[in-house]
C-alpha cells in the first residue's frame, strides 16, 4: 500500500517556540493532504485540508495564523505550529489519498507535541 | 451537518466474534470505510463499502445498508492483537473523511 512519513515522531519543546511537522506521500503524489489532531482516547479532530500550490482550508475554530500550512510540492506538506503553548500538546496526524481513492486515507505516524 | 455514532467501548473474548456498529448521517454520501488504531499508533485502512451488503478480508468483514445509513464492522477469530480503536469513517466525494469517535475494543482471555 501507498506510505506516508511522517517527521518527527515526538518532540518536546518550551512554551513560545515554534514547532515544523512534515509530512511525505513517499510513493504517491498527493494533491489534497490532510492534518488531523488527536487526544488521548478521542477521535481524529480535522485540522485543515492542505491543497498542493494553494491556500490550506481550515476547520472551523482552528487557528490558521497559529498553525501554519504549506503544500509546496505534490509529495510534502508542513504544519508549523508557531508560538506553542502546553494547551497545544496533542497527537498530530497528518494524511493523504491518492488521486481519485476517496475513500481510502493513508496516514503517517503522528507527532507526539509535548509543550513545557 | 454530518455525523457518525459508534459504541465507544466493546469487550469481547480471545477467539470469539464482534461486531462494532456505525450509524451516519452524511450528505452526498459515496461510501463508509473502517479504520484499526493502535494506541500511539496511527489510524490503517480496514476497508471501504460503496455498495450494500457485505465486503470479505480475511478475519475482517464489513457490511452496509445504505436505506438504513448503516453499517458494520465484524471481526471474527479475536486475537489479543486486534485490540485497538476502530473508526468508522464517512466518504463524500472530494471532501474529507468524516470520522466516528470510535469504537475501543478489548480483546479478553
Amino acid at each position: 500500500g501507498a506510505v506516508v512519513s511522517q517527521h518527527p515522531s515526538w518532540v518536546i519543546c518550551k512554551s513560545g517556540t515554534s514547532v515544523k511537522i512534515e509530512c511525505r506521500s513517499l510513493d504517491f503524489q498527493a494533491t489534497t493532504m490532510f492534518w488531523y489532531r488527536q487526544f488521548p482516547k478521542q477521535s481524529l479532530m480535522l485540522m485543515a485540508t492542505s491543497n498542493e500550490g494553494s491556500k490550506a482550508t481550515y476547520e472551523q475554530g482552528v487557528e490558521k495564523d497559529k498553525f501554519l500550512i504549506n503544500h509546496a510540492s505534490l509529495t510534502l506538506s508542513t504544519l508549523t505550529v508557531t508560538s506553542a503553548h502546553p494547551e497545544d500538546s496533542s497527537f498530530y496526524i497528518c494524511s493523504a489519498r491518492p488521486h481519485g481513492a476517496y475513500e481510502k486515507l493513508f496516514f503517517g505516524s503522528g507527532t507526539q507535541l509535548s509543550v513545557l | 451537518g454530518q455525523s457518525l455514532e459508534q459504541p465507544s467501548e466493546v469487550t469481547a473474548v480471545e477467539g470469539a466474534i464482534v461486531q462494532i456498529n456505525c450509524t451516519y448521517q452524511t450528505s452526498g454520501f459515496y461510501g463508509l470505510s473502517w479504520y484499526q488504531q493502535h494506541d500511539g499508533g496511527a489510524p490503517t485502512f480496514l476497508s471501504y463499502n460503496a455498495l450494500d451488503g457485505l465486503e470479505e478480508t480475511g478475519r475482517f468483514s464489513s457490511f452496509l445498508s445504505r436505506s438504513d445509513s448503516y453499517g458494520y464492522l465484524l471481526l471474527q477469530e479475536l486475537q489479543m492483537k486486534d485490540s485497538a480503536s476502530y473508526f468508522c469513517a464517512a466518504a463524500s466525494g472530494n471532501t474529507p473523511l468524516v470520522f466516528g469517535k470510535g469504537t475501543r475494543l478489548s480483546v479478553i482471555a
